[in-house]
């Protein structure tokens, strides 16, 4: 079964490249990884998904190697709206499982 | 097109009762899942229903049930509650169920006393 792993928390500045990374072990040739945004009092909300190399949307890119063990969001120029916590998401059919979060602090 | 919406959204019981959430998946949505989120356990997969179907399951004792209509709306149902089942319960939404973006509600927070 496919376990996450995540940095629990993270800081960075206004207009910096933010880059978290996700480990995930024994993962399944069909899985895809998923990333979500949360804010408090909030559902997580969709950023970007991939299954391999690299994907990019209009808010980040995801990264994730040939061996598939890890995968990295990388967010742009973050801003002060990016604080939020981070979760990673292996999926796969019968396997859900999320990672426990990354929470984002954006200084200004 | 309206998100996902979740009924109630904060509910209060007693150890020892049972309760019943609701989810109203996007129209066209076929999929339905649903989450517990704790402080302590972050969040956690409970159930995945595709047409009425379930087809996945985390590992959560059988008090927690649930089902789908055949309008892809969805219920869970937990019945003789504990303290610990206190949580924000979470249910997502998809047009199909395999790896494809998940749509979130903004979740019922139940409190267990």
């Amino acid at each position: 079964l496919a376990k996450t792993t995540q940095p629990i928390s993270m800081d960075s500045y206004e207009g910096q490249e933010v880059n978290i990374t996700c480990s995930h072990n024994n993962i399944a040739t069909n899985d895809y990884i998923t990333w979500y945004q949360q804010f408090p009092s909030q559902g997580p909300r969709f950023i970007i998904q991939g299954y391999k190399t690299k994907v990019t949307n209009e808010v980040a890119s995801l990264f994730i190697p040939a061996d598939r063990k890890s995968s990295t969001l990388s967010l742009p120029r973050v801003s002060l709206s990016d604080t939020a916590v981070y979760y990673c998401l292996a999926r796969g059919y019968n396997k859900l499982i999320f990672g426990a979060g990354t929470r984002l602090a954006v200084h200004p | 097109k309206a998100g996902v919406t979740q009924t109630p959204r904060y509910l209060i019981k007693t150890r020892g009762q049972q309760v019943t959430l609701s989810c109203s998946p996007i129209s066209g949505h076929r999929s339905v899942s649903w989450y517990q989120q704790t402080p302590g356990q972050g969040l956690q997969f409970l159930f995945e229903y595709f047409s009425e179907t379930q087809r996945n399951k985390g590992n959560f004792p059988g008090r927690f049930s649930g089902r789908q209509f055949s309008n892809s709306r969805s219920e869970m149902n937990v019945s003789t509650l504990e303290l610990g089942d206190s949580a924000l319960y979470l249910c997502a939404s998809s047009r199909d169920p395999d790896g494809n973006e998940q749509f979130f509600g903004p979740g019922t927070r139940l409190t267990v006393l």
